[in-house]
């Protein structure tokens, strides 16, 4: 298996525009969750799903945020509009109903 | 927030010594895990220690967990330049549904 891949790679966007973040998990895992990584806050959890559905969002800092699992084998985590701030490293990770998550590569993130 | 905090901030050591990190957290647990993570890259699943455990070996690292105490070391022996990286304790929850919060982190840079 390939393990959770994430695009882009990097993403370097205007202030204002909107940025959309990929992720494909690992096949057959039930649990996907997407992280924020910065030096300030560390890892955070933004929100995850488990079976596509989402289960805790609270994370997710702002209504400018939004995730989607439309099938077992995609992920999406927009941001609209992107604002500096937003500036970060994020991860998606699987797990296979245990806690044992495996990330992705993870996506750079730098809004000008 | 985080869970974790973890001590030493950094730490850096001559190869073939061994690295002492140590994790602490604020609630009762179901999981403990360590993750390590390379400049750039995502995080890396190393080892799980369970709330009824005490101790935890895999090839040259050996995890410790005291609950009363509500922390955790991990001790790599033997270390290598490979084995530079960024080392983040993470912990689960009963009924929290896999969802993992990670400690701060700790700088581990093996000198040649």
């Amino acid at each position: 298996d390939a393990g959770v891949i994430q695009s882009p790679r990097h993403e370097v966007t205007e202030m204002g525009q909107e940025v959309t973040l990929r992720c494909k998990p690992i096949s057959g895992h039930d649990y996907l969750f997407w992280y924020r990584q910065t030096m300030m806050r560390g890892l955070e959890l933004l929100i995850y799903f488990n079976n596509n559905v989402p289960i805790d969002d609270s994370g997710m800092p702002e209504d400018r945020f939004s995730a989607k699992m439309p099938n077992a084998s995609f992920s999406t985590l927009k941001i609209q509009p992107s604002e500096p701030r937003d500036s970060a490293v994020y991860f998606c990770a699987s797990s296979l109903r245990g806690p044992e998550a495996f990330f992705g590569q993870g996506t750079r993130l730098t809004v000008v | 927030s985080q869970q974790g905090e973890e001590d030493p901030q950094a730490l850096s050591i001559q190869e073939g010594e061994n690295a002492t990190m140590n994790c602490s957290y604020k609630t009762s647990i179901n999981n403990l895990q360590w993750y390590r993570q390379n400049s750039g890259r995502g995080l890396v699943h190393l080892i799980l220690i369970r709330s009824n455990e005490r101790e935890k070996h895999s090839g040259r690292l050996r995890v410790t967990l005291d609950t009363s105490k509500k922390s955790s070391s991990l001790l790599i022996t033997a270390s290598r330049a490979a084995d530079t990286a960024s080392y983040f304790c993470a912990t689960d929850v009963t009924g929290g549904g896999n969802k993992l919060t990670f400690g701060t982190g700790t700088q581990l840079k093996v000198e040649l």
